[in-house]
C-alpha cells in the first residue's frame, strides 16, 4: 500500500525567502504527483502537477521529481503571508480515470512572516 | 473552484439519513468522493469513471454513492455515526488518457454529527 510522507511537519519562513518542502513515496510505479494547498477550513487548490522526472514550474511554485529516489519536492519562491497554509503532497499510480486515486501525505504547515 | 459545486455546504445531524450532492461543469468523465477528518489529509472513498464505479474503497456500508449522469455525483448517508464527522470533498478529472492533468476539488460539505 502506498505510503506518502512529508517533511517538515511545519515550516516558518520570512517573506521573500525560499521555502522548500519534501515528500517521499513508497511505490516506484507511481506516475502522478501533485502539490495542493489548503487554507484553514477551505477546499484544496492545486498548485503544480508533475508526471516525469525533472522540474515543473507554475508561477512561484516549482516541483522537482526524482522517481529513482522516490522523492518529490516543492519550492515556493518569494513566499507571501497569503501563502500561509497546509501544503499537501498527493501521489497516484493510476492512469485515465484512476489518475485521480490520490494518496495524500499528512501535510506541511507553512507560515510566512513579514 | 466555482465549477464544482457541492451542497449542502454545512450539515448538522443526529442519527438521520441525508444526501450530499455534487455537480461539475468541467466536462470531466471521472468523479470522486474524498473524506477529510479533522487534522487529517483527504482519503478516497469512491471513484466513478464514465458513470461506472471503478474503485469502492473500504468504507462503511451506510455510505452509498450514486452517479446519475457524468456531471453529477451523490453520496447517500444513512444512520450517521459520530466518526462520520468530516468534510466531504467532491472532485473530478478528465479521465480519458494517461496523466490527464489536474484533479479539481469542490469546496466541500462539512458534516457534523451530534
Amino acid at each position: 500500500q502506498q505510503k506518502v510522507q512529508q517533511s517538515p511537519e511545519s515550516l516558518t519562513v520570512s517573506e521573500g525567502a525560499m521555502a522548500s518542502l519534501n515528500c517521499t513515496f513508497s511505490d516506484g510505479t507511481s506516475n502522478n504527483f501533485r502539490w495542493y494547498r489548503q487554507h484553514s477550513a477551505k477546499g484544496l487548490e492545486v498548485l503544480v502537477s508533475i508526471f516525469s522526472d525533472g522540474e515543473k514550474e507554475e508561477g512561484r511554485f516549482t516541483a522537482h521529481l526524482n522517481r529513482a529516489n522516490l522523492h518529490v519536492s516543492l519550492h515556493i519562491r518569494e513566499p507571501q503571508p497569503s501563502d500561509s497554509a497546509v501544503y499537501l503532497c498527493a501521489v497516484s499510480m493510476g492512469t485515465g480515470g484512476l489518475s485521480g486515486k490520490l494518496t495524500f501525505g499528512e501535510g506541511t504547515q507553512v507560515t510566512v512572516i513579514s | 473552484n466555482t465549477k464544482i459545486t457541492q451542497s449542502p455546504r454545512y450539515l448538522i445531524l443526529g442519527r438521520a439519513n441525508k444526501s450530499l450532492e455534487c455537480e461539475q461543469h468541467l466536462g470531466h468523465n471521472a468523479m470522486y468522493w474524498y473524506k477529510q477528518s479533522a487534522e487529517k489529509p483527504p482519503e478516497l472513498m469512491f471513484l466513478y469513471n464514465l458513470k461506472q464505479l471503478i474503485r469502492n474503497e473500504t468504507v462503511p456500508s451506510r455510505f452509498i454513492p450514486e452517479c446519475p449522469d457524468s456531471s453529477k455525483l451523490l453520496l447517500h448517508i444513512s444512520a450517521v455515526d459520530p466518526e462520520d464527522s468530516a468534510v466531504y470533498f467532491c472532485a473530478s478529472s478528465l479521465g480519458q488518457a494517461a496523466n490527464t492533468g489536474q484533479l479539481y476539488f469542490g469546496e466541500g460539505s462539512k458534516l457534523t454529527v451530534l
